[in-house]
């Protein structure tokens, strides 16, 4: 079946470091991908998406682009904030209706 | 307006009760999911209504079982708790269109405690 692989962390940066965060995927056909971030108390809450290969999802400063050679959706943002510490999920959704998340990767992002 | 509201927020229990969480979407979307995310946040599907009909109905005790009384409203209902149910539930939507489904949107979470 489908599946997600990302890391799992804890991540721990300074605030203005560079941020990447590792998502490669298993699946049939041409999956749709994405970026969920849970903050502290909180539900998830869609961060970025790209439904196609070549697609650059992009929101708040993060970017991640589909690359389907790599089967990869690494989540990038340039300098991350002391506010943007969270759980990230990386997630799929193929034909059949099943959405598929990674195991959520924990970014703290110290002053 | 909350697009997907859960109720409570927290539930507090003892062992061998019976309780239900209660879901609303107002957001049109034609599925909607129940997830249990444990202490090291991972996240696993429970259940999956599509048109109040039943989709997926992943691996979990028959204790558990999902109402859907229309495609707004999703309610999970949890008989004989055990001390392994602790955990946090959450509750889903998304639109599905050829046969994909779209971006699901998450509720607050029902932090439940079982003593």
């Amino acid at each position: 079946g489908d599946s997600v692989t990302q890391m799992e962390g804890p991540v721990t940066l300074s605030e203005e470091a560079f941020l990447t965060i590792n998502c490669t995927y298993t699946a049939t056909g041409y999956p749709s991908l994405f970026w969920y971030v849970q903050y502290p108390g909180e539900g998830l809450q869609l961060l970025l998406k790209a439904t196609k290969a070549d697609d650059k999802g992009s929101n708040k400063g993060f970017e991640a682009t589909y690359r389907k050679e790599t089967t990869s959706f690494h989540l990038e943002k340039g300098s991350v904030q002391v506010s943007d510490s969270a759980v990230y999920f990386c997630a799929l959704s193929n034909y059949g209706q099943n959405f598929v998340f990674g195991p959520g990767t924990r970014l703290s992002v110290l002053p | 307006d909350t697009a997907v509201s859960q109720t409570p927020k927290y539930l507090v229990t003892q062992m061998g009760n019976d309780k239900s969480i209660k879901c609303e979407q107002n957001l049109g979307h034609d599925t909607m999911y129940w997830y249990k995310q444990d202490s090291k946040k991972f996240l696993k599907i429970m259940f999956s209504y599509n048109n109040k009909e039943l989709i997926i109905n992943e691996t979990v005790p028959n204790r558990f079982s999902p109402k859907s009384p229309d495609k707004a409203h999703l309610n999970l209902h949890i008989n004989s708790l055990e001390l392994g149910d602790s955990a946090v539930y959450f509750c889903a939507s998304s639109q599905v269109t050829s046969g994909r489904a779209d971006t699901q949107y998450f509720g607050p979470g029902t932090r439940l405690t079982v003593l």
